[in-house]
């Protein structure tokens, strides 16, 4: 089945870092790949999206690149804030009637002064 | 801004309880889905539905029901709930266009004491 694996956690960078979370998928066909935040006390927000091969999604200084030869979509950011501080959730649908969604199991980025 | 509220942040009941967790969105989503969080384990469906009345096992159903009464409101049912249903679960919604772009709840954490 589908699976989506991401870099464990914590993350701990200081403001305006470089950040770069890894994730690489397995799926068959071509899914839609998506990056989900959680801030503390909140549910899960879209951050980003990319739906084809080579698509760049990107949103608050956030981007991802759909990489279909490395199965892969990782989250970069230049300059990292300590607002940033959250988890972080790569995902992607298949492209099946229902769409279903498969979450990795989320990096946390804590941002420090 | 689509709204996705439930019903309590937090929430304590016994071994063996009857719980009602509520879910509420205000943009006529005709999608809803129920996930659990746990550490280490990301996200996990436990039931989704994809209209008034429909519903579908996720990965996780057992233990669980739920009822989609209006288009609005998706119930989670855990008809005697277990210790090891202490988890945060978090309700979802979503258009049939963009199923997997969802919007979602703060969450309610409930522990089963």
């Amino acid at each position: 089945g589908d699976s989506v694996t991401q870099m464990e956690g914590p993350v701990t960078l200081s403001e305006e870092a470089f950040l770069t979370i890894n994730c690489t998928y397995t799926a068959t066909g071509y899914p839609s790949l998506f990056w989900y935040v959680q801030y503390p006390g909140e549910g899960l927000q879209l951050l980003l999206k990319a739906t084809k091969a080579d698509d760049k999604g990107s949103n608050k200084g956030f981007e991802a690149t759909y990489r279909k030869e490395t199965t892969s979509f990782h989250l970069e950011k230049g300059s990292v804030q300590v607002s940033d501080s959250a988890v972080y959730f790569c995902a992607l649908s298949d492209q099946g009637g229902y769409q279903k969604v498969t979450f990795g199991t989320g990096t946390k980025l804590q941002v420090i002064p | 801004d689509v709204k996705v509220t439930q019903s309590s942040r937090y929430l304590v009941k016994r071994t063996g309880e009857k719980v009602f967790l509520e879910c509420v969105q205000d943009m006529d989503h005709e999608n809803m889905f129920w996930y659990r969080q746990d550490p280490g384990l990301g996200l996990r469906l436990i039931y989704f539905s994809y209209d008034v009345k429909m519903k579908e096992k996720g990965d996780i159903p057992e233990g669980y029901s739920v009822s989609r009464e209006k288009k609005e409101r998706f119930s989670l049912i855990l008809e005697s709930a277990s210790t090891n249903q202490t988890s945060m679960y978090l309700c979802a919604s979503s258009t049939t266009r963009d199923r997997a772009e969802q919007y979602f709840g703060p969450g309610t954490r409930l522990t089963v004491t």
